[in-house]
This record gives C-alpha cells, structure tokens and sequence, in this order.
C-alpha cells in the first residue's frame, strides 16, 4: 500500500531553521501535498498545501522538486510551541480516493 | 464558522457495550473520514465515505461501523466486537483537491 515516509523525529533549538521531508513516490498527477501539525491530544492542524515549486504562507515554506516524489518542509525560526507531530498527507488518489497518514515526523524543540 | 464537531469530547464505555461517537460538519465537504490514534502512534483509517449512503471499509474497519445518511454527519459506532476500543478517535472531511479539516476528537475509554 502506497505511503508516504517522513524521520520519525527531529531535534532541534530554539531559532533554527527546520526542514522534514517527505517521500511520496507513487503520488498521482492530481494530487496535492498537504502538511499538518498535530499536538497532543488534538486533531491535526492544516499548515500548508501545495503542488509544485515553492509554496510560502506565514508558518512556513513547502518546497516541491519537479518530479514531486518529494516534499520539504521548512519551519523559520522555530520556537518551543512548535514542539509536535508534523504529516505530510497525499490522498493517492489512484487509490480510490483513500486518506492514509504515514507515521508522522515527532519535531522536539529544546530551548 | 464552518467546521467539525466531534462529540463528546469524552467518553466512557462500559465492556459489552455499544457506543456511537457523532461527527458533524457544515463545510459542505463530500468526503469524510474517521480515524484511530493509539498512544505514541500515528492515525489509522478506519472507515470513509466519498458520498452520501456510500462508505467503504479503511485499514481496521473490524469492530466499528459507520453510516451516512446525510452529507454533513458521518457517526461512528464503536461495537462490543471492537476488542481493544481505548483510543483517541478523529474525524476528518474533504473536497476533492485535499483541503481536509479534522475535528477536535473523541477520547473513549473502556471502564
């Protein structure tokens, strides 16, 4: 079953720039990459969408290679609160529409 | 404010039980979704539906069971036949280029 596979965690510190990211090899023509940050007990938060190049909003930036086998994301300047579960989700659609999380990417910010 | 509602927001079942967690959304979405999560770990699908009074079986469907009926609701019941139910349950909706909106979710223990 097609998944998408992110580092199961990340360390980093106050201030530093963070980059994950995620492979998706069998993603479809249609497809968009979603990345969504989860915190404890919570449902997961949208953070940023996109489909090719590059993609900036005022969280973060999405970078996506000409083949779109993959996906970076990249967090500026992370603080504590940025201490969670990042995904990155790909519907496959060639998998009739199926909306499947990979294992997630758990970042821990230290000060 | 468009959005999902999960309720309860907890929830207690007894063993033998049946119990149905409600998820509504006002988002106009088709698609909508009902995920696990188990401590430490990453969500699972357990069920989804594209339409109306269609819907079809995710990853660990056994146990669980779902309807729609209508386009905004997409309960989940949780049957005796679920042996290990103790988890933290999401509901997710969609439209058809990713943008997903998940709820708040449901923590259900068995007493």
């Amino acid at each position: 079953l097609a998944k998408t596979t992110q580092p199961i965690s990340m360390d980093s510190y106050e201030g530093q720039e963070v980059n994950i990211t995620c492979s998706h090899n069998n993603i479809a023509t249609n497809d968009y990459i979603t990345w969504y940050q989860q915190f404890p007990s919570q449902g997961p938060r949208f953070i940023i969408q996109g489909y090719k190049t590059k993609v900036t909003n005022e969280v973060a930036s999405l970078f996506i290679p000409a083949d779109r086998k993959s996906s970076t994301l990249s967090l500026p300047r992370v603080s504590l609160s940025d201490t969670a579960v990042y995904y990155c989700l790909v519907p496959f659609y060639n998998q009739g529409g199926k909306l499947i999380f990979g294992q997630g990417t758990e970042l821990s910010v230290k000060p | 404010d468009g959005g999902i509602t999960q309720s309860p927001k907890y929830l207690f079942r007894k063993e033998g039980q049946n119990v149905t967690l409600s998820c509504e959304q006002n988002l106009n979405h088709d698609a909508m979704y009902w995920y696990r999560q188990d401590p430490g770990q990453g969500l699972r699908l357990i069920y989804y539906s594209q339409i109306v009074n269609d819907f079809q079986k995710g990853d660990i469907a056994e146990g669980y069971s779902v309807s729609r009926e209508k386009k905004e609701s997409f309960p989940l019941t949780v049957t005796s036949a679920q042996k290990n139910p103790t988890a933290f349950y999401l509901c997710a909706s969609s439209i058809s280029d990713g943008g997903y909106t998940f709820g708040s979710g449901t923590r259900l223990t068995v007493v």
